[in-house]
C-alpha cells in the first residue's frame, strides 16, 4: 500500500461549527504533514508530526488543531474558522525527517461560510 | 529562510516538443531537490527528485539537472503529451528546523500541451 489516504474529499462547514480531517497512511512512514493549499499556489506547511511528536508548528492559528493518535493516522480539527480558511488541505507522510520524499494525499476541499 | 523562484508561471508546447521549467533557490545548503505534477482535483505527486550529489537524473521522458554552484536546477520533459498538462512545482529541502523535513515550494509552473 503506497497511498495517503484523506476523509472527507470535500467539506462544508459554517463559522461556528467544528469539524475533523482525516488521513491515513499505511507505508510505515514516522512523519506526518498537514499542508493547506489556496488556488493557483503552493501547499504552504502547517504542522509536522516525526515519531508521533508534533515538532513543526508554522505559527498557526490555534482555531486549527492537530492530533496524531498513532503512527498511521493523523487528524485536523477544525474550529471556528473564518472564510478565508477555505483551501485545499493536503495531508502528507515521509519516511523519515531527513530528505525523504513525502507522498501527498489527495487532499480535502474545505469551504467555511 | 530557503526561497524558491520558479520560471516560467505558465508553458505553452505543442505536442511532441520538449517543455524546461527552472528553478533557483537561496539556501546553500539544501540538498535535496524533488518536482510535483498536480493535476486538477488531486494532490501533489512527485515525478522525479534529485540530491545534492547528483547533476542529473533522467526517468524515461522525464531528466531534472542541478547545478549547485549557480543554485539552480531544472525539470525537462521530452515528446510531451497531453497527458502532462498539470501545474508542476518545485521544492527544496532545508533544514532549518530540528525534527522533519520542511520543503520549500516553488511558485509552480501551469504546463499546458496543445495536441
Amino acid at each position: 500500500d503506497t497511498e495517503v489516504t484523506q476523509t472527507p474529499k470535500h467539506l462544508v462547514m459554517g463559522m461556528t461549527n467544528k469539524k475533523s480531517l482525516k488521513c491515513e497512511q499505511h507505508m510505515g512512514h514516522r512523519a506526518m504533514y498537514w499542508y493547506k493549499q489556496k488556488a493557483k499556489k503552493p501547499p504552504e506547511l502547517m504542522f509536522v508530526y516525526s515519531y508521533e511528536k508534533l515538532s513543526i508548528n508554522e505559527s498557526v492559528p490555534s482555531r486549527f488543531s492537530p492530533e496524531c493518535p498513532n503512527s498511521s493516522l493523523l487528524n485536523l480539527h477544525l474550529h471556528a474558522l473564518q472564510p478565508e480558511d477555505s483551501a485545499l488541505y493536503l495531508c502528507a507522510s515521509s519516511q523519515g525527517r531527513v530528505e525523504n520524499e513525502q507522498f501527498f494525499g489527495p487532499g480535502t476541499r474545505l469551504t467555511v461560510l | 529562510g530557503e526561497n524558491v523562484e520558479q520560471h516560467p508561471s505558465t508553458l505553452s508546447v505543442q505536442e511532441g516538443d520538449s517543455a524546461v521549467i527552472k528553478c533557483t533557490y537561496s539556501d546553500s545548503a539544501s540538498n535535496y531537490f524533488p518536482w510535483y505534477k498536480q493535476e486538477l482535483g488531486k494532490g501533489p505527486q512527485l515525478i522525479i527528485d534529485i540530491r545534492s550529489n547528483v547533476g542529473e537524473k533522467k526517468d524515461q521522458r522525464i531528466a531534472v539537472t542541478l547545478n549547485k554552484t549557480a543554485k539552480h536546477f531544472s525539470l525537462h520533459i521530452t515528446e510531451t503529451q497531453p497527458e502532462d498538462s498539470a501545474v508542476y512545482f518545485c521544492a527544496c529541502f532545508t533544514t532549518g528546523h530540528g525534527y522533519g523535513n520542511k520543503l520549500v515550494f516553488g511558485a509552480g509552473t501551469i504546463l499546458r500541451v496543445k495536441s
